[in-house]
């Protein structure tokens, strides 16, 4: 059984720029939800997908945006860059959304906007 | 008010010491996960408790659904245990897997 895994595990882009990532959810699973972690803070929630449909959102721009595919993979974009989306990006994925389904989280993404 | 409390923020303990890290939590459904998250940054689920008590190896964890309170106890603490713990509740409503963290505790085991 594959785990949760993310890609790249850095990256580096300049102001203005726009970026994707990516999150192989694991097997079984077709529930992916996708947090920004700041320096020294605790992530907070950007949104949700299930079933290749979003399914919640966090207080976090329109230039946040994401999609989720059939086979449950999904990607976060951010356009127009800003230096304070510089942060630890994580995805989590579950076997549904039920509250008490456990979330299995990636590695995580850092994203450094300079 | 936070929505979710933690205490203590820190914690330094010798090696072999009893650790108890506490949870308050003023939103969230009937659930509650324990996760932990090593400098590198990545995040492991130890535990999502809906009632009682739960035990995982030298971790054990309890949870208060009426009181909003949860405990991460760790026995036998080790330098390997040095890590973030973060107590996060499900914000529940349409975005059931949205979960809300605490700052974390970090805690720092000494040998």
């Amino acid at each position: 059984e594959t785990g949760v895994t993310q890609s790249p595990t850095h990256l580096i882009k300049t102001r203005g720029q726009q970026v994707t990532l990516r999150c192989s959810s694991q097997s079984g699973h077709n529930t992916v939800s996708w947090y920004q972690q700041a320096l020294g803070q605790g992530p907070q929630f950007i949104f949700q997908y299930y079933r290749e449909e979003e399914n919640g959102r966090g207080n976090f721009p329109p230039r946040f945006s994401g999609l989720q595919f059939p086979n449950y993979s999904s990607e976060l974009n951010v356009n127009a860059l800003e230096l304070d989306d510089s942060a630890l990006y994580l995805c989590a994925s579950s076997p549904g959304l039920a509250s008490n389904n456990e979330q299995f989280f990636g590695p995580g993404t850092r994203l450094t906007v300079l | 008010k936070n929505e979710v409390e933690q205490s203590p923020q820190n914690l330094t303990a010798q090696e072999g010491e009893f650790i108890t890290i506490n949870c308050s939590y003023s939103v969230g459904i009937s659930a509650l996960h324990w996760l932990q998250q090593h400098p590198g940054g990545g995040i492991v689920s130890l535990f999502m408790l809906s009632s009682g008590k739960k035990k995982h190896g030298r971790l054990i964890a309890t949870i208060n659904i009426q009181e909003k309170h949860s405990s991460l106890h760790i026995t036998a603490s080790h330098p390997r245990d040095s890590a973030v713990y973060i107590c996060a509740p499900p914000r529940g409503g349409g975005s059931q897997g949205n979960l809300i963290f605490g700052k974390g505790t970090k805690l720092s085991v000494k040998p």
